[in-house]
């Protein structure tokens, strides 16, 4: 079945650091791909999204960049705020369903 | 801006009791879902609603839960006998599409069954 791989958290980084946040996937068909962030004590906020192979998703500053070649969308940053400290989920969807397959997510600690 | 709203946001129950969780989705919105992440564990697809019927549910979503669309707009998940297990943030999320598109998620329900 379809399934979602990030790096292990956390990760801690120094403000103003370059981040990375590594996602593979497996999927049948051509899926979906997404970040989202999750807040301190906040709900699940759509970070970014693309839809088809070299597609870039970008927002505030974070990009990912989908490589069906490489079976990944990993989530890049290049000068990461305190106030990006969150967890990060990447997620798929291969649209046959109704539901999105999420990665375990990736706690990001950016400290000052 | 649209958003899905959820009540209540924390709720604190007996075990056994039974418990609704509300969702107020985005109003044009289509299909409507309810996920769950146990405290430092995924996100768990639960369920699907699509033209006032489950689309598809989970292995999770057990006779236990039932889901309803009971008006035009609220959208509730209710556990009928609450397990400590069930213990966990309820997310409600809806789109106007199937999910290539995006989900806009509530802030979530915390459900402690004590």
């Amino acid at each position: 079945g379809d399934s979602v791989t990030q790096m292990e958290g956390p990760v801690t980084l120094s403000e103003e650091a370059f981040l990375t946040i590594n996602c593979t996937y497996t999927a049948t068909g051509y899926p979906s791909l997404f970040w989202y962030v999750q807040y301190p004590g906040e709900g699940l906020q759509l970070l970014l999204k693309a839809t088809k192979a070299d597609d870039k998703g970008s927002n505030k500053g974070f990009e990912a960049t989908y490589r069906k070649e490489t079976t990944s969308f990993h989530l890049e940053k290049g000068s990461v705020q305190v106030s990006d400290s969150a967890v990060y989920f990447c997620a798929l969807s291969d649209g046959s369903n109704y539901q999105l397959i999420w990665g375990a997510g990736t706690k990001l600690i950016i400290k000052p | 801006e649209p958003e899905v709203t959820q009540t209540p946001s924390h709720q604190v129950t007996q075990m056994g009791q039974e418990v609704i969780l509300r969702c107020v989705p985005i109003s044009n919105h289509l299909y409507f879902y309810w996920y769950r992440q146990i405290l430092g564990q995924k996100v768990e697809f639960l369920v699907s609603f699509y033209n006032n019927e489950i689309s598809e549910k989970s292995e999770i979503f057990d006779d236990q839960f039932s889901v309803e669309r009971p008006d035009g707009s609220n959208f509730t998940l209710k556990i009928r006998s609450t397990k400590l297990e069930d213990s966990a943030m309820y997310f409600c999320a809806s789109s106007d599409s199937l999910m290539n598109t995006e989900a806009f998620f509530g802030q979530g329900t915390r459900l402690t069954v004590v």
